[in-house]
């Protein structure tokens, strides 16, 4: 079984398209994050939630919004999508937020492609 | 700010040859540090981390790591490339704090010559 398991794997869509990305986590973890991986490789903090609270909310356009419905899942939903949206998404999940020694879990990522 | 620096975007070393990938940190409270391997079109996966216990840390696929205060540094070594250690490798550092955030270094792609 896939720990982080994130659907799709590749997204191609237009400009102007609204868009989602899946995260689920079967690993029990409380806390689950979004990374965005730009084309330098550069992986920046989206958003993370804690047992469905959302605790961080790092400098993102406000056309991305985060939805947790319970503590393993982890949904990225993405309005008027543009073509520096373009990037490799990555969920990923960690125990308690408070015990950061023990790292993360990544899903496999999923490229998205605005054309 | 907090921040994670590797050094050289890009290592090319030969096959059977030491790996040395360098990262150093900017904090003066010791982190939790991590090294992250990604290998093409994968997500990320944990080669080691260094949680103040021990300051010499070994980690999966014979890779280790020590930690220096003084250098505020954590370096990753390998003693001899194998050809599948070809991948792009992520220093990362998470500070004490309710989020678990963790701050990551540019990365470093890692050739490895036959």
């Amino acid at each position: 079984d896939t720990a982080v398991s994130q659907t799709p794997k590749y997204l191609v869509t237009q400009m102007g398209n609204d868009k989602s990305i899946k995260c689920e986590q079967n690993l029990g973890h409380d806390t689950m994050y979004w990374y965005k991986q730009d084309s330098k490789k550069f992986l920046k903090i989206m958003f993370s939630y804690n047992n469905k609270e959302l605790i961080i909310n790092e400098t993102v356009p406000n056309r991305f919004s985060p939805k947790s419905p319970d503590k393993a899942h982890l949904n990225l939903h993405i309005n008027s999508l543009e073509l520096g949206d373009s990037a490799v998404y990555f969920c990923a999940s960690s125990q308690d937020p408070a015990r950061t020694n023990y790292g993360y879990t990544f899903g496999s990522g999923t490229r998205l492609t605005v054309v | 700010a907090q921040s994670v620096t590797q050094l050289g975007s890009h290592v090319s070393v030969s096959e059977g040859a030491l790996v040395l990938l360098r990262c150093n940190y900017s904090s003066s409270v010791p982190p939790y540090l991590f090294w992250y391997v990604q290998y093409p079109n994968q997500g990320l996966q944990l080669l080691l981390k260094y949680t103040s216990a021990a300051t010499l840390v070994k980690g999966i696929n014979g890779f280790e790591a020590e930690f220096k205060k003084s250098e505020t540094s954590f370096h990753l070594t390998k003693p001899s490339a194998h050809m599948s250690d070809a991948a792009e490798y992520f220093c990362a550092v998470s500070y004490s704090s309710n989020t678990g955030k963790l701050i990551f270094g540019q990365g470093t792609t890692l050739q490895v010559k036959p």
